[in-house]
């Protein structure tokens, strides 16, 4: 079975201010790997995807994950955060394995 | 495309009681999961439905637990017998497979307190 480990709760950070989401999974096998956001009061949506290809991944408002197959990580990064950015992120392997989240906090 | 939508949003029952919940997908999504989301964890998934075959139903968490989606359109998750530990978020999400997505739509959940 598969194990996704987000070992960050909750990452403070203030604005403008570059942050690194963690992510480690435990399969080395072929793997789609997601990240979701959770805004206050919201559902999960999805920020970005690595299926194939390129192991750097971006989404529109500017978070990128890089898929690191031999440390089975794919570590969610903005340059640049602003306090919209405040919520809680999901790290994901395929559909059925969630890690535990880490609620970013954007402070001003 | 309105959405995953579940209902009820909250519900509030005393120990012992049955609760259903309702999840109505993305209508062109022929896949359809369940999760429990528990404070401080991230979804934790239960079962899941490509069109109206239960294709995983191992991880349901005890016998209490049913899920049926009976045209391939919407579907239940039932409770029974309700237990405080059973105090969560449920969650739904909706797939198409075979169009390269690969990616889950979610509902807004549907909170459940076992008094």
């Amino acid at each position: 079975a598969q194990s996704v480990t987000q070992l960050d709760s909750q990452v403070p950070v203030f604005e403008e201010a570059p942050v690194e989401l963690r992510c480690n999974y435990s399969s080395s096998v072929s793997v789609y790997l997601f990240w979701y956001v959770q805004y206050p009061n919201q559902g999960l949506q999805l920020l970005l995807k690595y299926l194939s290809g390129s192991t750097l991944v971006k989404s529109i408002n500017g978070f990128e994950a890089e898929f690191n197959k031999s440390q089975t990580s794919f570590h969610l990064r903005k340059p640049s955060v602003h306090i919209s950015d405040t919520a809680e992120y999901f790290c994901a392997v395929g559909k059925f394995y969630f890690g535990s989240g880490t609620k970013l906090n954007v402070k001003p | 495309d309105t959405g995953v939508s579940q209902n009820p949003r909250h519900k509030i029952t005393k120990r012992g009681q049955n609760v259903t919940f309702r999840c109505d997908p993305i209508s062109e999504h022929n896949r359809l999961y369940w999760y429990r989301q528990t404070l401080g964890q991230g979804p934790e998934f239960l079962t899941y439905f490509q069109n109206e075959a239960q294709l995983e139903k191992s991880r349901l968490l005890s016998d209490r637990f049913s899920a049926e989606r009976p045209k391939g359109s919407f579907s239940t998750l039932e409770i029974q017998r309700t237990e405080q530990g059973d105090s969560a978020m449920y969650l739904c999400a909706s797939s198409s497979e075979g169009t390269g997505g690969r990616e889950l739509f979610f509902g807004e959940g549907s909170r459940l307190t076992v008094l």
